[in-house]
């Protein structure tokens, strides 16, 4: 069984410019969530994604945005970078159905640092 | 809306020696509770989870952790700890008819020999 894979690991990006990020989520499981975590900090919850709609979001602005696809892959896109949008991304997929917040199981996360 | 509050930021303790991590939660209603594990560059590994039923929840790698509805606690245990235990230890909350996790802010555990 295959679990959450994110791509990239790491990246480096400038103020101002835009970035995605990739999930593929755990065979079978057909709910995507994308947290936050900044360094020090716990995860903080961005947006869930069920069925291809967004079905939650946190405390987050606009320019994080995201897709579900029909294979429940899942992108994380923020514009507009910010150096405070420097942290570790990661996604969690879950076969729990939406309403419910169940067992998440979490990809490695991709690093992204704004210079 | 819930929250979790982890009282201890860094913890050391001796290779062999007992562990307790404390975890506070605040939500009106019975929660969803877990505990998470993150090594360092890595992602987040379920321990254990509470949904319902008996208080004292078993998990993975000889950890335990006690519901106590009156304290709104949360704390997790372990008797004897290894030096593979070394890491970074979430408390998550979880609301029913909600699709989020509040996780804490987190308590770093260092094992000595």
């Amino acid at each position: 069984e295959t679990g959450v894979t994110q791509s990239p690991t790491h990246l480096i990006k400038t103020r101002g410019q835009q970035v995605t990020l990739r999930c593929s989520s755990q065979s079978g499981h057909n709910t995507v969530s994308w947290y936050q975590q900044a360094l020090g900090q716990g995860p903080q919850f961005i947006f869930q994604y069920y069925r291809e709609e967004e079905n939650g979001r946190g405390n987050f602005p606009p320019r994080f945005s995201g897709l579900q696809f029909p294979n429940y892959s899942s992108e994380l896109n923020v514009n507009a970078l910010e150096l405070d949008d420097s942290a570790l991304y990661l996604c969690a997929s879950s076969p729990m159905d939406r309403g419910i917040a169940g067992e998440l199981f979490f990809g490695e996360g991709s690093r992204l640092t704004v210079l | 809306a819930q929250s979790v509050t982890q009282p201890d930021i860094h913890i050391t303790v001796s290779e062999g020696a007992s562990l307790e991590l404390r975890c506070n939660y605040s939500y009106g209603a019975t929660p969803y509770l877990f505990w998470y594990v993150q090594s360092p560059g890595q992602g987040l590994q379920l321990l254990l989870k509470y949904f319902s039923g008996d208080t004292l929840v078993q998990g993975i790698k000889g950890f335990e952790a006690e519901f106590k509805r009156s304290q709104s606690s949360f704390n997790l245990r372990k008797p004897s700890v290894h030096w593979s235990d070394a890491a970074e230890y979430f408390c998550a909350v979880g609301a029913t008819n909600d699709y989020k996790l509040s996780f804490g802010a987190g308590t770093t555990v260092t094992v000595r020999a």
